[in-house]
């Protein structure tokens, strides 16, 4: 199984910062890549898929890249709303797996 | 707009089975774009995929449930199931149900049921 492994596992930051989380592959999966935000007692929702392609209706301040092994998302502008876990999952191979996630929190 | 919603008893019991039913509204089971994926959180933790299954009946599961999943989908009612057999304690979790997108390169989830807790308890 690829395993999926993101850093940090939670991090601090203000309202308008500028956050980056990072997912790394434990072998090569090309740009089969998405990542999804959940927030307490909801869904999942998925934010980017194929690495870098936002999904519709998700803000562009939510940005996605990488290839390979290591992979990126950025929050350019934290709004309250974005306050969340973040999980990045790998499609390239069955099972597909997710990371561990990342929790943004609020300074 | 699309809506899925998970459906099933939120207690089962040590060995027995899991039965869960997602019903789809707002667009058809029988697309040919899209597979329809279980996915489970255990308190607390991460995701798990657990499989999949297309409206042909034709199934995708995670080996490390050891053959223990079964899916199914009845496109009459517009839904789709999960059998997980011999469930033990480690089977506690959120059991979310979500729209695969497969047809073009990469697969994603792009819509998920709310999700429904199920407790192994005796």
């Amino acid at each position: 199984d690829i395993q999926m492994t993101q850093s940090p596992s939670s991090l601090s930051a203000s309202v308008g910062g500028r956050v980056t989380l990072t997912c790394r592959a434990s072998q090569t999966i090309s740009t089969y890549l998405n990542w999804y935000q959940q927030k307490p007692g909801k869904a999942p929702k998925l934010l980017i898929y194929g690495a870098s392609t936002l999904q519709s209706g998700v803000p562009s301040r939510f940005s996605g890249s990488g290839s390979g092994t290591d992979f990126t998302l950025t929050i350019s502008s934290l709004q309250p709303e974005d306050f969340a876990i973040y999980y990045c999952q790998q499609t390239y191979s069955i099972p597909w797996t997710f990371g561990q996630g990342t929790k943004v929190e609020i300074k | 707009q699309l809506q899925l919603q998970e459906s099933g008893p939120g207690l089962v019991r040590p060995s027995e089975t899991l039965s869960l039913t997602c019903s789809v509204s707002g667009g058809s089971i029988s697309s040919s774009s899209y597979y329809w994926g279980w996915i489970r959180q255990p308190p607390g933790e991460g995701l798990e995929w657990i499989g999949s299954v297309y409206y042909t009946g034709r199934t995708s599961d995670n080996p490390s449930l050891k053959s223990r999943v079964t899916m199914s989908v009845d496109t009459s009612k517009n839904q789709f199931s999960l059998r997980l057999s011999s469930v033990t304690a480690a089977d506690a979790a959120v059991y979310y149900c979500a729209r695969l997108q497969w047809l073009l390169s990469p697969v994603y989830f792009d819509y998920w049921g709310q999700g429904t807790l199920v407790t192994v308890s005796s």
